[in-house]
């Protein structure tokens, strides 16, 4: 399968741990977004990576949360000291990012419970 | 700032009977507008880019349209299998790379 990758799926923490997400892109997309998904609303903008540089990062996005994307392939997400507030579905996207085709394509998610 | 408005909340159909989803949105400069269809527990599924006013697509009983203020996903003799979230998204010019989107609507479609 060539869509977007996400792993792991489901991650379970204790409040105060750090956890770590990996998405890996579709190959040559050079546009990688990392979103949230609460119940109910629709995915919130996290963060924006175009090859390895991180063009953009919402002003809603706590200084715990980081994301790197070394060498332009494969992109994590880090949450530290993991808040009950954290708890949702974290999704990644990649996009060709060329004129004619600015549409993302989505992975299957991380669902995050912080307990 | 940039906005999208999804309406209704939650639609519940019966098979066959078609409707229509609104995507309302305000963008200084569309890009593009997206539609998106989301299963429970999954990452959502791309249907449709729409650039400019006028535009249409179709794919199967779905069929998007746009105008300058508001984009309409049409659903046509409905399936229980499309029952779904869906998800309308911009992507505006001053901000090529974030993708805001709507909160959803909620399609429910009884046999």
């Amino acid at each position: 399968d060539t869509g977007v990758s996400q792993d792991p799926r489901h991650k379970i923490t204790k409040r105060g741990q750090n956890v770590t997400f990996r998405c890996d892109p579709i190959s040559e997309h050079n546009r990688l977004y990392w979103y949230r998904q609460t119940l109910g609303q629709g995915p919130e903008f996290l963060t924006y990576f175009q090859n390895e540089a991180q063009l953009e990062k919402s002003r809603l996005l706590s200084d715990r949360f980081s994301a790197e994307r070394p060498k332009g392939s494969f992109s994590t997400l880090e949450i530290q000291r993991t808040e009950q507030g954290d708890s949702a579905m974290y999704l990644c996207a990649s996009s060709p990012g060329d004129r004619g085709h600015t549409e993302a394509f989505f992975g299957q998610g991380t669902r995050l419970t912080v307990v | 700032e940039d906005q999208v408005t999804q309406s209704p909340e939650a639609l519940r159909l019966q098979e066959g009977e078609s409707s229509s989803l609104n995507c309302s949105y305000t963008v200084s400069g569309l890009r593009g507008l997206f539609w998106y269809r989301q299963d429970p527990g999954k990452g959502p599924e791309f249907l449709f880019t729409l650039y400019s006013a006028g535009e249409e697509k179709e794919k199967e009983r779905l069929k998007a349209t746009l105008t300058k203020k508001e984009s309409f996903l049409h659903i046509t003799a409905p399936k229980p299998e499309d029952s779904a979230t869906y998800l309308c998204a911009v992507q505006a010019y001053s901000s090529a790379s974030k993708i805001i989107f709507g909160s959803g609507t909620r399609l429910s479609i009884r046999p």
